[in-house]
């Protein structure tokens, strides 16, 4: 069990350049969530896969975000066309999906500056 | 919407003391989940410890305990003989069991800092 990955750590890109992130959840955990957490804020939901499926998109997640986990494995994050509202820290978390009780366990994250 | 509140920005407490970090929530659900995690300066979010609303006992956990008032939707977190480590942000979280949400929500956190 090495924990949920991801990459990169950090990205400093400019406004309107596309950036894609990338986790890799515990290995068999069926579910994938990923959350923002701006400066001073609790961390935000933004959706969560089971398995290959995304079964919930928060109103967060504008047009302009996309996520996918074509395997059901790991799951990428893609912001387009950036803007300075979408800096934050980007979290991963996976979770065995069995129970309601069942902990995340959540990534080191991936800040994002958008400069 | 579910929303959690945690009233204490920031805490402190001496090493080896008790202080308990308070949280509030707003649901309109009978049964859920309620979780605290901690995040360590630049470290992972991990979890501290969990609290089903059916189950009337407070969970405990080592030197970690949860005082769940169900009526007044209130739900603490009380870490005794605090130790340096235990200095980080800390958020509580509630989970809706029905709907089929599985997302988490989150407070906005406090801060915990712990003197020598």
């Amino acid at each position: 069990d090495t924990g949920v990955s991801q990459d990169p750590r950090h990205k400093i890109t400019k406004r309107g350049q596309n950036v894609t992130f990338r986790c890799d959840p515990i290995s068999e955990h069926n579910r994938l969530y990923w959350y923002r957490q701006t400066l001073g804020q609790g961390p935000e939901f933004l959706t969560y896969f089971q398995n290959e499926a995304q079964l919930e998109k928060s109103r967060l997640l504008s047009d302009r975000f996309s996520a996918e986990r074509p395997k059901g494995s790991f799951s990428t994050l893609e912001i387009q066309r950036t803007e300075q509202g979408d800096s934050a820290m980007y979290l991963c978390a996976s979770s065995r999906g069995t129970s309601g009780t069942d902990e995340q366990y959540f990534g080191p994250g991936t800040r994002l500056t958008v400069t | 919407a579910q929303t959690v509140t945690q009233s204490q920005p920031e805490m402190s407490v001496q090493e080896a003391e008790t202080v308990t970090l308070s949280c509030t929530y707003d649901t309109s659900e009978s049964d859920y989940y309620l979780f605290w995690y901690k995040q360590p300066p630049s470290r992972q979010m991990i979890l501290v410890i969990r609290q089903e609303a059916y189950k009337q006992q407070n969970a405990t956990e080592n030197r970690f305990s949860v005082n769940f008032q169900k009526a007044a939707k209130s739900f603490s977190l009380k870490i005794s003989d605090s130790q340096l480590g235990d200095a980080a942000m800390y958020f509580c979280a509630y989970r809706a069991t029905q709907g089929g949400s599985e997302k988490l929500v989150f407070g906005k956190g406090t801060k915990l800092t712990v003197n020598p």
